[in-house]
């Protein structure tokens, strides 16, 4: 069964260093996202992608955060200039047809350690 | 700004019962709600509904939406330990490029042998 992948399962960065994070959507879908969960709380949206541009992006997904489609497979998410509070893990997710767009499917996650 | 709460937050059950989990909405211009289930790491689809009254099924775990009262049910007959896991329940809009999926906090269910 298609899924989504994603890479690396977990990075340890300091504070202030660049990190970019991988993943590779359902190969037919054509929608993305990016969500993230700190721990304990709620799985929160950062940003989704279509057509080569970002259709909607939180609050949370300020300047330091930017995506990426480079070829036809994968998609990133780069933080510049990574602080503490970047802590969490890393969902990629994707979604088929405009009538299905809501059916995400979610990869197994990035945990990314700042410190 | 858009809400999902879900009940009870936590829950214990043993092997053979059946539970049910609550999740109520306030979201502008809803569209669709969504089930997902938490194992280890990634959030695993289950159900998207979005039409009230129109029960959802696969295998032992049920859904239904009511769209009047803004709240849906997840249903899980004779639970294994399995079926252990924090259960999620999501949220989207309609309109423009809302795409986006708002989260509840999950139930955490505990289902002993």
């Amino acid at each position: 069964e298609p899924e989504v992948t994603q890479t690396p399962s977990h990075q340890v960065t300091q504070m202030g260093q660049e990190v970019i994070l991988r993943c590779v959507p359902i190969s037919n879908h054509l929608y993305f996202y990016w969500y993230r969960q700190i721990l304990g709380q709620k799985v929160e949206f950062l940003v989704s992608f279509y057509n080569n541009e970002i259709s909607e992006k939180s609050e949370i997904f300020d300047d330091q955060f930017s995506v990426e489609r480079p070829d036809g497979s994968n998609f990133t998410l780069k933080i510049r200039s990574t602080k503490l509070e970047d802590s969490a893990m890393y969902f990629c997710a994707s979604s088929g047809r405009w009538d299905s767009r809501y059916e995400q499917y979610f990869g197994p996650g990035t945990r990314l350690t700042v410190t | 700004e858009d809400k999902v709460v879900q009940s009870p937050l936590s829950l214990v059950v043993h092997e053979g019962d059946t539970v049910t989990l609550n999740c109520s909405y306030e979201v502008t211009n809803f569209r669709s709600l969504l089930w997902y289930k938490q194992e280890k790491k990634a959030p695993t689809f289950l159900f998207m509904l979005t039409s009230s009254g129109i029960e959802k099924k696969s295998g032992r775990l049920s859904s239904i939406l009511d769209k009047k009262e803004l709240f849906s049910i997840l249903n899980i007959t004779a639970t294994q330990t399995g079926d252990s896991a924090v259960y999620l329940c999501a949220v989207g809009r309609s309109g423009g490029s809302n795409y986006k999926l708002t989260f509840g906090k999950g139930t955490l269910l505990t289902v002993n042998p």
